[in-house]
C-alpha cells in the first residue's frame, strides 16, 4: 500500500534548536507539497516542488526555513533556528502531476507534530 | 488571487441525514481541479471526491457528492446517510491549471454527527 512516510512524527525541541523534517514522497510522484496547519491559520502551503525543482516557497518564512529535494525519494524541511511561534503540524504530500484536470489528487503523509518551547 | 472559502466553521447533523458542507473558491484560471479531504482526530488527511472544471456531471463517490456550480463557484459536498464516523474536519482544495498543481485549502468546517 503506496503512502508518503514522514519522520519523525513528534518533536519537541527548544528554541533556537535546528528541527529538520523528512519526507518519502509515493514513488513515481513527481510532485511534492509541504503545508503547515495551526489552529490559527489553518492549511498553509509552505512550497512545492516538480521534479524536484522548486516551484513555488513563497509561503515559507525564508530566514529560517529552506526546503530541498535531495534526490527523487526525499524531501526536506528544515527550520533554523526554530522559534515557539512554528509549533504546528508539518504535512508532506505527493502527486502526479500531470494537471489538476487530470483528476491526480495529493496524498498526505501523517504529519510532523512539532513543538518548540 | 487564488482563494477557497469554508463559512461553516461547524455544523451539525443527525445521524443518517444528509448534509452539505459548503465551498466557494476564486479563481480566474478556466481550467482547475476541486478536492474535498476529510480529517479525522487521527489528523490523517483523506481525499473524498474530486471534481474537474469542465466535468459536465457532479462527482459522486459513494456516501459523498459534490454539488458544482461553476458560474456560482462553488463545490459544496453533500455527505449522504451521515455516520458517527463522519464526525471530522472537512477541507475543500482547488488546483488551478497555471502554477503548476499547485493546491490550495479552505479553512475546514467540522462537522459533528449526532447519534
Amino acid at each position: 500500500d503506496a503512502r508518503v512516510t514522514q519522520t519523525p512524527r513528534h518533536k519537541v525541541t527548544e528554541m533556537g534548536q535546528e528541527v529538520t523534517m523528512r519526507c518519502q514522497p509515493i514513488l513515481g510522484h513527481n510532485t511534492v507539497f509541504w503545508y503547515r496547519q495551526t489552529m490559527m491559520q489553518g492549511l498553509e502551503l509552505l512550497a512545492y516542488f516538480r521534479n524536484r525543482a522548486p516551484l513555488d516557497d513563497s509561503g515559507m518564512p525564508k530566514d529560517r526555513f529552506s526546503a530541498e529535494m535531495p534526490d527523487a525519494t526525499l524531501a526536506t524541511l528544515k527550520i533554523q533556528p526554530s522559534e515557539p511561534r512554528d509549533s504546528a503540524v508539518y504535512f508532506c504530500a505527493s502527486g502526479l502531476g500531470t494537471g489538476p484536470l487530470s483528476g491526480n489528487t495529493i496524498y498526505f503523509g501523517e504529519g510532523s507534530w512539532l513543538t518548540v518551547v | 488571487a487564488q482563494k477557497i472559502t469554508q463559512t461553516q466553521p461547524g455544523m451539525f447533523v443527525q445521524e443518517k441525514e444528509a448534509v452539505t458542507l459548503d465551498c466557494t473558491y476564486d479563481t480566474s484560471d478556466p481550467s482547475y481541479g476541486l478536492f474535498w479531504y476529510k480529517q479525522p482526530s487521527s489528523g490523517e488527511m483523506i481525499f473524498l471526491i474530486y471534481q474537474g472544471s469542465y466535468d459536465q456531471q457532479n462527482a459522486t463517490e459513494g456516501r459523498y457528492s459534490l454539488n458544482f456550480q461553476k458560474a456560482r463557484k462553488s463545490a459544496n459536498l453533500v455527505i449522504s446517510a451521515s455516520q458517527l464516523g463522519d464526525s471530522a474536519m472537512y477541507f475543500c482544495a482547488m488546483s488551478p491549471n497555471t502554477g503548476g498543481f499547485k493546491t490550495i485549502f479552505g479553512a475546514g468546517t467540522r462537522l459533528f454527527v449526532k447519534a
